[in-house]
């Protein structure tokens, strides 16, 4: 059974820059099968699409956090992960990591992380 | 890139059937038949309820069935259950240079 699991910090400071990790288990990110992404949800807000990425490398960003997004994956560790830049407390949220698949199979995201919640404070 | 128009709330009785819209343009929902519906119960993380506008996966029950008219896409639960009380969230995607877009969400009460 496929397993994604967050980490990072839960709290950073404004104007700093946020790095989460996504360790993915019971599967592997080079398969050519699937994308992998993140997804946030400001507390009490809806859910939000950061950016996804395929084993290769080619990265998808939502345009509008375009300049401060940064996605990465580490295939010999099973990982993949996100860097948000110039943080302010907008960037507070439950960032979820989870799976996407292909247009061909329905673009869909069909397994998801619990979430970590990430605060942006001072 | 604008999120998709969800409703707020919806409600319905156990046995009857709601109706939750997803408004979106020609760029997104209206494009394409990438649609999906995600329903996401209180401290958990979404779960994929419908894709590909009307397509459900392997384990979701028959009582969800999704449909779209032009740029506006629908969910239906029919004979409502107390655990589909759930926000219930649609997407879309939205083309290659802006990717994928999410609705506001919905918050189906079940009376």
């Amino acid at each position: 059974q496929l397993q994604l699991q967050e980490s990072g910090p839960g709290l950073v400071k404004p104007s700093e820059t946020l790095s989460l990790t996504c360790t993915v288990s019971g599967g592997s990110v080079t398969n050519n099968n699937f994308y992998w992404g993140w997804i946030r949800q400001p507390p009490g807000k809806g859910l939000e699409w950061i950016g996804s990425i395929y084993y290769t490398g080619s990265t998808y960003y939502n345009p509008s956090l375009k300049s401060r997004v940064t996605l990465s994956v580490d295939t010999s560790k099973n990982q993949f992960s996100v860097r948000l830049s110039s943080l302010t407390a907008a960037d507070t949220a439950v960032y979820y990591c989870a799976r996407r698949l292909p247009r061909r199979d329905g673009y869909n995201w069909d397994y998801w992380g619990q979430g970590i919640l990430v605060t942006v404070s001072s | 890139q604008s999120a998709l128009t969800q409703p707020p709330s919806a409600s319905g009785s156990p046995g009857q059937s709601v109706t939750i819209s997803c408004t979106g343009t020609s760029g997104d929902v209206g494009g394409y038949n990438y649609v999906s519906w995600y329903q996401q119960h209180p401290g958990k993380a979404p779960k994929l309820m419908i894709y590909e506008v009307s397509k459900r996966p392997s384990g979701v029950p028959d009582r969800f069935s999704g449909s779209k008219s032009g740029n506006t896409a629908s969910l239906t639960v029919s004979g409502l259950q107390a655990e589909d009380e759930a926000v219930y969230y649609c997407s879309s995607y939205a083309g290659s240079n802006n990717g994928e877009v999410f609705g506001g969400g919905t918050k189906l009460t079940v009376l």
